[in-house]
């Protein structure tokens, strides 16, 4: 398809694991964001990329989380050493150009549960 | 960090009534989005708005980016059972190199047939 996609849907992890989550974004586009939805509540803004280059890391709640994007297009994040806290869906969005302004697009997220 | 007040939290209405809701900031965006999220989707843009004051329409949907851009409304005419869903308001500060996305907290709309 030509929408955002995420890999795996679904992910149940034991407390201490480490995890990777896949964002592919739609081809062509620029710029990608991760965001973390926990229940109930909005998408808050982890981390964008322009290109390869991780612009802004601002809202990765901790140094468990790690985001990288090596050739511009697929995007992983990583999450070491997970706790029961991390347990949210973790939404990817691109857009064509620059963040401002722009349309994103989002992916129907990976629901994280840790145990 | 920036906040967004969005109101109500939930709705409950008559299938072809009218609904609002609205969002409220204490900080200043350069655009304001709506966004619907279907139970385990992605949330989908509904309308962006890039100016202060600008009013927009996408079908039964009117949205307005307030002048002194700290706030937005939400309109939805004549609403069907598909309307049901969370409705986010988002807005993006695009200064000093930040490009974040705030969301509130949604309005969760249930239509009664």
């Amino acid at each position: 398809g030509a929408g955002v996609s995420q890999s795996p849907r679904y992910k149940v992890a034991k407390r201490g694991q480490d995890v990777a989550l896949r964002c592919d974004p739609i081809s062509g586009h620029v710029s990608l964001f991760w965001y973390q939805q926990a229940l109930g509540q909005g998408p808050e803004f982890l981390t964008y990329f322009q290109n390869e280059a991780q612009l802004d890391k601002s809202g990765l709640p901790s140094d468990r989380f790690f985001a990288e994007r090596p050739e511009g297009s697929v995007s992983t994040l990583k999450i070491q050493r997970t706790q029961q806290e991390d347990s949210a869906v973790y939404l990817c969005a691109s857009s064509l150009r620059g963040p401002s302004g722009n349309e994103q697009f989002f992916g129907p997220g990976t629901r994280l549960t840790v145990l | 960090g920036q906040q967004l007040n969005q109101s109500p939290q939930s709705m409950f209405i008559q299938e072809g009534e009218d609904v609002s809701m609205n969002c409220t900031s204490s900080s200043i965006f350069n655009t304001w989005l709506w966004y619907k999220q279907d139970p385990g989707e992605g949330p989908v843009l509904l309308i962006a708005l890039y100016k202060a004051g600008e009013l927009t329409s996408n079908g039964r949907l009117t949205a307005q980016f307030g002048i002194t851009r700290k706030d937005s409304f939400l309109n939805i005419s004549a609403s069907i059972p598909s309307d049901v869903g969370i409705y986010f308001c988002a807005g993006i500060y695009s200064g000093a190199g930040s490009y974040q996305l705030t969301f509130g907290k949604g309005t969760k709309l249930s239509v009664i047939p």
